[in-house]
């Protein structure tokens, strides 16, 4: 396997744009993990998923932020507007069952917000 | 609930010597902990974690660590540096036999030097 695929790995963008991150998890896994990494504030969880199911997204800072999973291959993180803020590196991980058993993590997107 | 903290954001150690990262936990139940490990522009992956069966546990690259119940701590150690070691080392706990969140400690900058 390729392990978890992050795309795009780095991104530009203007105060305002939409911003879309995806998601392909490792195959078999059920469980979907959304992280956010800054310098200020380390490393945070933003959502999960488990078989395509949100199952907590109290990590999401505010509405701007959302993410789906529309089948157990791909998901993705999107905001609107983005906002200077918003940029951080972005990971993706994903699990089979969570907690105790290891996450796997992809590259990471990082995201500037100019 | 579950926290940790990891005592130094950056710890500097001669190639060849003891690395000693430091880890405290705080848990309301019976804890899993975890070592994770990012390198540069990478995502994180597993070093090693305790699941409640033997109190030291070996991990990758020569790493081990020990969960001390009287202490709350889990310290990574590892004998004898290598330069490859240079990352950035996450602690990071969850309730045994719950359905919760891994929390990640805000991480420490090993850095070797020649």
């Amino acid at each position: 396997d390729a392990g978890v695929i992050q795309s795009p790995r780095h991104e530009v963008t203007e105060m305002g744009q939409e911003v879309t991150l995806r998601c392909k998890p490792i195959s078999g896994h059920d469980y979907l993990f959304w992280y956010r990494q800054t310098m200020m504030r380390g490393l945070e969880l933003l959502i999960y998923f488990n078989n395509n199911v949100p199952i907590d997204d109290s990590g999401m800072p505010e509405d701007r932020f959302s993410a789906k999973m529309p089948n157990a291959s791909f998901s993705t993180l999107k905001i609107q507007p983005s906002e200077p803020r918003d940029s951080a590196v972005y990971f993706c991980a994903s699990s089979f069952r969570k907690n105790y058993n290891e996450q796997f993590f992809g590259p990471g997107t990082r995201l500037t917000v100019l | 609930a579950q926290s940790v903290t990891q005592l130094g954001s950056h710890v500097s150690v001669s190639e060849g010597a003891l690395v000693l990262l430091r880890c405290n936990y705080s848990s309301s139940v019976p804890p899993y902990l975890f070592w994770y490990v990012q390198y540069p522009n990478q995502g994180l992956q597993l070093l090693l974690k305790y699941t409640s069966a033997a109190t030291l546990v070996k991990g990758i690259n020569g790493f081990e660590a020990e969960f001390k119940k009287s202490e709350t701590s889990f310290h990574l150690t590892k004998p004898s540096a290598h330069m490859s070691d240079a990352a950035e080392y996450f602690c990071a706990v969850t309730a045994r036999n719950r359905d919760d969140k891994i929390i990640f400690g805000k991480g420490t900058r090993l850095h070797i030097l020649p």
